[in-house]
């Protein structure tokens, strides 16, 4: 069964720092998502993508954050400075462009942010 | 704004049933989702509604009634794999596309 699949499964940065999480989503699909969930939190939206170029972005998503669709499969967040508060889960979800309505996740990235 | 409440802890015994009820205020109203959540782990779905009434799906089961703004999730013959946290999503916006609202989870523990 195809899934979403993200890299690195960890990544530990200094406050300060850019960070590029990477993420590919499912073949077929045409809508990619970037949610987070801080420890012990809910699962927050961030930003949806399609067609090259952002749908929808939560205001959290602000200035630091950026993401891109560099080629045909890959799907990149960028933190520009790393904060100590962006230490997360990230997720990257991918919905197929019909038939279903079900958001496939991938297995997240754990970014730590000292 | 968009408030999803969900209890935050149940405990349930091997072989029973559990049910984790769900209410949301939402500024509009396009489908309810499911997700597992094992610790560590990346949410996995489980169910979706977006008519009244009831889904059910091998062991799990889920219910909407949008005029409440309630559904729940019904686990039956529960096993220790079942341990996780049942996170309930609201997809407020009219469009397929549009973002899911997360409630905070429940975090389900199975005994034995």
């Amino acid at each position: 069964e195809p899934e979403v699949t993200q890299t690195p499964s960890h990544q530990v940065t200094q406050m300060g720092q850019e960070v590029i999480l990477r993420c590919v989503p499912i073949s077929n699909h045409l809508y990619f998502y970037w949610y987070r969930q801080i420890l012990g939190q809910k699962v927050e939206f961030l930003v949806s993508f399609y067609n090259n170029e952002i749908s929808e972005k939560s205001e959290i998503f602000d200035d630091q954050f950026s993401v891109e669709r560099p080629d045909g499969s890959n799907f990149t967040l960028k933190i520009r400075s790393t904060k100590l508060e962006d230490s997360a889960m990230y997720f990257c979800a991918s919905l197929p462009i019909r038939q279903e309505d079900t958001q496939y996740f991938g297995p997240g990235t754990r970014l730590t942010v000292l | 704004g968009q408030n999803i409440d969900q209890p935050t802890e149940m405990t349930a015994t091997e072989g029973a049933i559990v049910q984790i009820n769900c209410t949301y205020q939402t500024s509009g109203f396009n489908g309810l989702f499911w997700y597992q959540q094992h610790a560590g782990e990346a949410p996995t779905f489980l169910s979706y509604n977006v008519l009244d009434g009831l889904e059910e799906k091998g062991r799990f089961s889920s219910f909407l009634s949008r005029s409440k703004g309630y559904s729940y999730l019904l686990l039956k013959e529960l096993q220790m794999k079942d341990s996780a946290s049942y996170l309930c999503a609201v997809r407020a916006v009219p469009q397929r596309r549009s973002k899911l609202t997360f409630g905070g989870g429940t975090r389900v523990l199975v005994k034995p």
